[in-house]
């Protein structure tokens, strides 16, 4: 099965904190994502990344960066957190070659303070 | 740009009943995918259900299906013989058929919460 892990499922931060959030899938995907869900809003995308380090703005990448130094980990940064940024973080990867589905990590809930 | 919307914010169904949970695009293309995925309380967001834009079949996985109606472009997902195990937030998307400039990324709908009665 494809597995995809975020490296926390709760986080807390304060205002102007340096934040990552860390994503890590096993099956070889090319493609990934980071989105951002908030209530009412549904999922909109952060960035995304067609490979090792090739990355795209999404549509709301303001106040965010990325990161992809190897295949399986793309790390989503949080420069300097603001409270505007408290939401559900959820990352996906994709495989380029095998189809068109998205699988999806569990999601990191970041507070910020 | 594409647009993904989901008219129902929440709905309810009785356990053993049967519910349709509505969905709308705008898209200028001819060749895509729509899939619907659930994101039970717990968070895991699975895939449910996809189509191909191509195919005019329906898709149908076990007591998940869809009515695809490509004019109109609606996209609808039917639950039969619904569980408690299916409350859950679900969501539609859309994606691109092309390579490269964008098309790999999914536009979802806002959602619509399910929940189902005993």
């Amino acid at each position: 099965d494809v597995k995809v892990t975020q490296s926390s499922r709760y986080l807390v931060k304060r205002t102007g904190e340096k934040v990552f959030l860390e994503c890590v899938q096993d099956m070889d995907h090319e493609n990934m994502f980071w989105y951002r869900q908030d209530p009412g809003l549904g999922l909109r995308l952060i960035y995304f990344s067609y490979d090792v380090k090739m990355k795209e703005k999404g549509d709301i990448p303001e106040g965010y960066s990325v990161s992809r130094e190897k295949k399986e980990r793309f790390s989503l940064i949080l420069e300097s957190a603001s409270t505007n940024q408290t939401s559900m973080y959820l990352c996906a990867s994709r495989s380029f070659l095998r189809g068109n589905e998205q699988f999806f990590g569990p999601g990191t809930r970041l507070t910020v303070l | 740009a594409q647009t993904v919307t989901q008219s129902q914010p929440e709905m309810s169904v009785q356990e053993a009943e049967t519910v349709t949970l509505s969905c709308t695009y705008d898209t200028s293309e001819s060749d895509y995918y729509l899939f619907w995925y659930k994101q039970p309380p717990s968070r895991q967001m699975i895939l449910v259900i996809r189509q191909e834009a191509y195919k005019q079949q329906n898709a149908t996985e076990n007591r998940f299906s869809v009515n695809f109606q490509k004019a109109a472009k609606s996209f609808s997902l039917k639950i039969s013989d619904s569980q408690l195990g299916d409350a859950a937030m679900y969501f539609c998307a859309y994606r691109s058929a092309g390579q490269g400039g964008g098309s790999e990324k999914l536009v979802f709908g806002k959602g619509t919460k399910l929940t189902v009665n005993p």
